[in-house]
């Protein structure tokens, strides 16, 4: 089965730096991505690690160690508008329909 | 960019009725749709696999006789809920993934159904 565990509820300061983690445990691995959900609105896509290491991407980067079943988002010069549900999800390495599990979702509130 | 587009975006109906949610790729071809659930304050949970031309793969715990889904072509699939409920009452949001491409799934922008 598939495990994917993240913290409930963070809270940042505007302008501030904010990790969130995310750790799995699957019987196998063939990538991992954030999404960011505002509230009422659908997951839009943020970033894709399948190799070990950091990805960048403006203000937001993605980091992932296979070995140690874990993975962080990174935001930078946090703005009011980051106020939203991040969303770890692992691709299903036994799916050849890209099928990809969520975990429960990490709700950032940023406060001024 | 890849859209994926949901029709209807809000849906208020009477116990007992059926509603249908329409869920289209709008400039790419996918074999594959995905049909997901969520209740408020929580995540997604995937309810089927949606491939063209095929039945649809249900997750465990899933009805299929009550969220029938069809997908007729490679851009629309849908879901019809059967005899809704209040329990039915969710966030319904379906998204897709480009034949042959990468992993990422594009997903709609959701269906609010509220069931009286």
């Amino acid at each position: 089965g598939q495990n994917i565990d993240q913290p409930t509820e963070m809270t940042a300061t505007e302008g501030a730096i904010v990790q969130i983690n995310c750790t799995y445990q699957t019987s196998g691995f063939n990538g991992l991505f954030w999404y960011q959900q505002h509230a009422g609105e659908a997951p839009t896509f943020l970033s894709y690690n399948v190799l070990d290491g950091l990805e960048e991407k403006g203000r937001f980067s993605s980091f992932l160690s296979r070995s140690k079943g874990y993975s962080y988002l990174l935001l930078k010069e946090l703005q009011m508008k980051d106020s939203a549900s991040y969303l770890c999800a692992v691709r299903d390495p036994y799916s050849s329909a890209s099928k990809i599990i969520f975990g429960s979702g990490t709700r950032l509130s940023i406060r001024p | 960019g890849a859209v994926v587009s949901q029709h209807p975006s809000r849906v208020i109906c009477k116990s007992g009725t059926s509603v249908k949610i329409e869920c289209r790729s709008l400039d790419f071809q996918a074999t594959t749709m995905f049909w997901y659930r969520q209740f408020p304050k929580k995540s997604l949970m995937l309810m089927a696999t949606s491939n063209e031309g095929s039945k649809a793969t249900y997750e465990q715990g899933v009805e299929k006789d009550k969220f029938l889904i069809n997908h007729a072509s490679l851009t629309l699939s849908t879901l019809t809920v059967t005899s809704a409920h209040p329990e039915d009452s969710s966030f319904y949001i379906c998204s897709a993934s480009l034949a042959g491409g990468p992993y990422e799934q594009f997903f709609g922008p959701g269906t609010r159904l509220t069931v009286l």
